[in-house]
């Protein structure tokens, strides 16, 4: 247990829908990163917060889009859903130091599938 | 910007076989390298990773990998496989400078029958 949770585990839905996935960091850790895992992209970072102010964006898509609250978990929205868009999408967490080998620890995972 | 390049999607391995997981990156700054195992169904957990010194790195689970610098190279080994070991293992790299945002390789499925 890497003490990162993510709700929920799986979600259906159909295309043209919205949703939210729901990240709380490990005790202490200030970053959340999102990252999205799928068969044909492989492991793709989306967008790293720390401590509430976004701090880099990787291939994330405009219909997209992640907040981080003061208590220092974060959602993930994504809309417009796609059949493309079925993956599964992770959450990171670390403290975060800028230039610091900070170790990022993953929760489980929330398995999206858009029909 | 930064890539890193799994050579192999799988690999079949006998169990108490040793094995070997290439692992090649490009980067125009200098990196950290990790390598993260993903078990079925679970999220991924840290291996070991490379910051600094020794060439040579152990990790949990009996995993060691030796970074190269001039083949730019993080080779995952282990000298004695067990079926539960496995599992997808990916390899990453991040920048030194500013936020470890990590780059992941396309992961590596490692198959130990008996």
């Amino acid at each position: 247990d890497s003490g990162v949770t993510q709700t929920p585990k799986h979600l259906i839905t159909a295309t043209g829908q919205r949703v939210t996935l729901r990240c709380s960091p490990r005790s202490g850790d200030l970053s959340v990163y999102w990252y999205q895992q799928s068969l044909d992209q492989g492991l793709q970072f989306l967008i790293h917060y720390y401590n509430g102010e976004e701090r880099a964006k990787g291939n994330i898509l405009e219909r997209f889009s992640a907040q981080q609250f003061p208590d220092l978990h974060s959602e993930l929205n994504l809309s417009s859903l796609e059949l493309g868009d079925s993956a599964l999408y992770f959450c990171a967490s670390s403290v975060a130091r800028m230039g610091s080998p900070d170790t990022q620890y993953f929760g489980p995972g929330t398995r999206l599938t858009v029909l | 910007a930064q890539s890193v390049t799994q050579l192999d999607s799988q690999v079949p391995v006998f169990e108490e076989a040793p094995v070997e997981l290439r692992c090649n990156y490009s980067s125009s700054v200098s990196v950290y390298l990790f390598w993260y195992v993903q078990y079925p169904n679970q999220g991924l957990q840290l291996l070991l990773k490379y910051l600094s010194g020794s060439t040579l790195v152990k990790g949990i689970n009996g995993f060691e990998a030796e970074f190269n610098k001039s083949q730019t190279s993080f080779h995952l080994r282990k000298p004695s496989v067990h079926i539960s070991d496995t599992a997808e293992y990916f390899c990453a790299v991040s920048a030194r400078r500013g936020y470890s945002t990590l780059t992941f390789g396309k992961g590596t499925m490692l198959l130990v029958s008996p």
